[in-house]
């Protein structure tokens, strides 16, 4: 596609409830990154895919968060059994290159509510 | 701990002056460090970066000063127009090449 997608764009869930986030990456982009930001707060990594490889798993805040990239493209991220602290908007981007200069490419977010 | 700040939660500016966004970074081992630029209910969007190994670079409007002794850098917009009114994210790169750590960010509204 044209740009990074993902859906959906805003969830409300009940704490303690399950939610399952998409990012559908720009075709051919190897690389694909979860980042999440928290009202007022800077944008913070989360997980990063490149490739076939093992992914780096080290911004996961709790065991509650897992991610999959399935055939090298579409992402989807689970947080289980969700708390109010979980409360942000989830940013997904993609580039062609892992770390390449200008190249990460936003989608627009999911704006998570844990009410 | 965080690696790279932005002091400043938000800027005001008249349209035609200069903007100055600053950011001041701890790790000596960036690589790289980008702005990115953020409209609400949109993703960020790049805009300009700069090598650890410059001092200067500039695209257009807009200027990135790299002060590697001070572990600072800054974002000047010259000039400053409306449309400019965004979240500006200050973001540095690790030498593997494989993420991106970002600043709080910095309101700026340029007045008309």
């Amino acid at each position: 596609g044209a740009g990074v997608s993902q859906s959906p764009s805003n969830k409300v869930t009940e704490k303690g409830k399950d939610v399952e986030l998409r990012c559908d990456p720009i075709s051919g982009h190897t690389a694909l990154y979860w980042y999440r930001q928290s009202l007022g707060q800077g944008l913070e990594f989360l997980i990063y895919f490149q490739g076939n490889s093992a992914p780096d798993k080290s911004g996961l805040p709790s065991d509650r968060f897992s991610a999959e990239r399935t055939g090298g493209s579409v992402s989807t991220l689970t947080i289980q059994r969700t708390q109010q602290e979980d409360s942000a908007v989830y940013l997904c981007a993609s580039s062609l290159v892992r770390g390449a200069l200008g190249g990460y490419t936003f989608g627009s977010g999911t704006r998570l509510t844990v009410v | 701990d965080q690696q790279v700040k932005q002091n400043s939660p938000s800027l005001s500016v008249q349209e035609g002056r200069i903007s100055i966004l600053n950011c001041d970074y701890t790790n000596s081992m960036f690589d790289y460090f980008l702005w990115y630029k953020k409209y609400p209910a949109e993703g960020p969007t790049f805009l300009i970066s700069i090598s650890s190994i410059k001092d200067k670079n500039e695209d257009g409007r807009f200027t990135v000063f790299l002060n590697k002794s001070a572990k600072h850098l800054s974002l000047h917009i010259v000039p400053s127009q409306p449309g400019d009114s965004a979240v500006y994210f200050c973001a540095a790169r690790n030498n593997a090449g494989n993420m991106l750590t970002f600043g709080g960010g910095t309101r700026l509204m340029v007045k008309p």
